[in-house]
């Protein structure tokens, strides 16, 4: 069983640039859920999506957005990248209504 | 009011100490409940579900208050491996499940 995989691990990003984050969710999975961590700080929650539709939102900007495939992997895009977007970002995955979430090791994202 | 808080420490323990955390959350209609454990500059992993009746899971042990809408985690025997941070986690009610986490509270356990 594999588990949650993110790509980039690290990236830099220029102020304005558009970046896109992949997340491979765990097998038998259909839930995802993408988070913001600042330094010293919990995991901020963005969005959740369930079998490819958004079903839950936080107090993020729409110039994040995503999408969730068949295959139940998914995209976090952001768009005109401000500095207070450097962050952790954390995608996690889950199977049913009341389990824990097991998350990717993350993207590290810089905007210089 | 935050909807999850948490006292961020650092709690600084000596070896073999009972240490316990607390966490409030604000949604009376919340669910579920989880501990994470996150080392640092590492992703959070799933420490254990709090379940209504207490649950124990080896030196960890999870409370949850629903009349004072908080729950709890003891850690007996603190080894050195315990030293990270610990976020609560509280599932959201309603159509989704919607997990909100505390900031984390700092543990550094010491020889």
């Amino acid at each position: 069983e594999t588990g949650v995989t993110q790509s980039p691990t690290h990236l830099i990003k220029t102020r304005g640039q558009q970046v896109t984050l992949r997340c491979s969710s765990q097998s038998g999975h259909n839930t995802v859920s993408w988070y913001q961590q600042a330094l010293g700080q919990g995991p901020q929650f963005i969005f959740q999506y369930y079998r490819e539709e958004e079903n839950g939102r936080g107090n993020f900007p729409p110039r994040f957005s995503g999408l969730q495939f068949p295959n139940y992997s998914s995209e976090l895009n952001v768009n005109a990248l401000e500095l207070d977007d450097s962050a952790l970002y954390l995608c996690a995955s889950s199977g049913g209504t009341a389990d824990g979430y097991t998350f990717g090791s993350g993207t590290r994202l810089t905007v210089v | 009011r935050k909807e999850v808080e948490q006292d961020p420490g650092p709690f600084n323990v000596p070896e073999g100490a009972t240490v316990a955390f607390n966490c409030t959350y604000s949604n009376s209609a919340s669910q579920s409940f989880f501990w994470y454990r996150q080392d640092c500059r590492k992703e959070p992993k799933l420490l254990m579900s709090v379940y209504s009746s207490g649950n124990e899971d080896g030196r960890f042990t999870a409370q949850l208050n629903r009349a004072s809408q908080y729950i709890s985690l003891l850690i007996r025997d603190s080894k050195l491996s315990d030293s990270a941070t610990y976020l609560c986690v509280v599932n959201s009610a309603g159509g989704s499940y919607i997990p909100t986490f505390g900031r984390g509270t700092s543990l550094i356990v010491h020889p």
